[in-house]
């Protein structure tokens, strides 16, 4: 692994079901972050954790939950997923800190709900 | 409202330069940030800026005015890969990364 790892890479599901975005970086950073990225919009922060242990909610939380048991993994949980939750799923990393705005990303979950 | 605003897409020839504007209101002031992402990949931080003036890069180059609240990234000697989605995010007071839509950029031959 180098660098940030999330799984799956793609995911279609049916509303109502439950689903948990993994990510796990190798790099030992201590902020995570999670984004969904949707077509004409910004990134938008979900969940942030800024060490493990430690989690808080950005600009559009509600729905999703996160947990920072170690340094290294950030799941995203979906408990049950609604069609509006169709996007693009960015987790992200930052060396420096949660002071930083240099951060290295996951490759993507792209996620749809019928 | 905090408001990140960069034109939706952009054209260019290969090999001219090209340059991405972005201009912002937010609350509070941390630095200035710019994302390359190519279709269907991850951002790549491409610059980080902070003070007033010119930042260079080998090719690329980014200014910011923070009294105007407006930066730029300047795209020198174009090359076809540098078709992507150029992204302009602001850092306000609580630490927290604003993001712009992004800036689609085509590179014509």
């Amino acid at each position: 692994i180098a660098g940030i790892t999330q799984a799956p890479t793609s995911q279609i599901l049916a509303a109502g079901r439950r689903m948990t975005l993994r990510c796990t970086q190798d790099m030992r950073h201590n902020a995570m972050y999670w984004y969904r990225q949707d077509l004409g919009l910004g990134l938008r922060l979900i969940h942030y954790s800024n060490t493990a242990g430690t989690t808080g909610k950005g600009e559009v939380p509600d729905g999703y939950s996160v947990s920072r048991a170690n340094t290294d993994d950030f799941p995203l949980t979906l408990a049950s997923a609604v069609p509006s939750q169709t996007s693009v799923y960015f987790c992200a990393s930052s060396a420096g800190g949660p002071n930083t705005g240099e951060l290295f990303f996951g490759e993507g979950s792209r996620l749809t709900v019928l | 409202g905090q408001n990140i605003d960069q034109p939706t897409e952009m054209t260019a020839t290969e090999g001219a330069i090209v340059q991405i504007n972005c201009t912002y209101q937010t609350s509070g002031f941390n630095g200035l940030f710019w994302y390359q992402q190519h279709a269907g990949e991850a951002p790549t931080f491409l610059s980080y800026n902070v003070l007033d003036g010119l930042e260079e890069k080998g090719r690329f180059s980014s200014f910011l005015s923070r009294s105007k609240g407006y930066s730029y990234l300047l795209l020198k000697e174009l090359q076809m890969k540098d078709s992507a989605s150029y992204l302009c995010a602001v850092m306000d007071s609580n630490y927290q990364l604003i993001w712009g839509a992004g800036t689609k950029l085509i590179i014509k031959p």
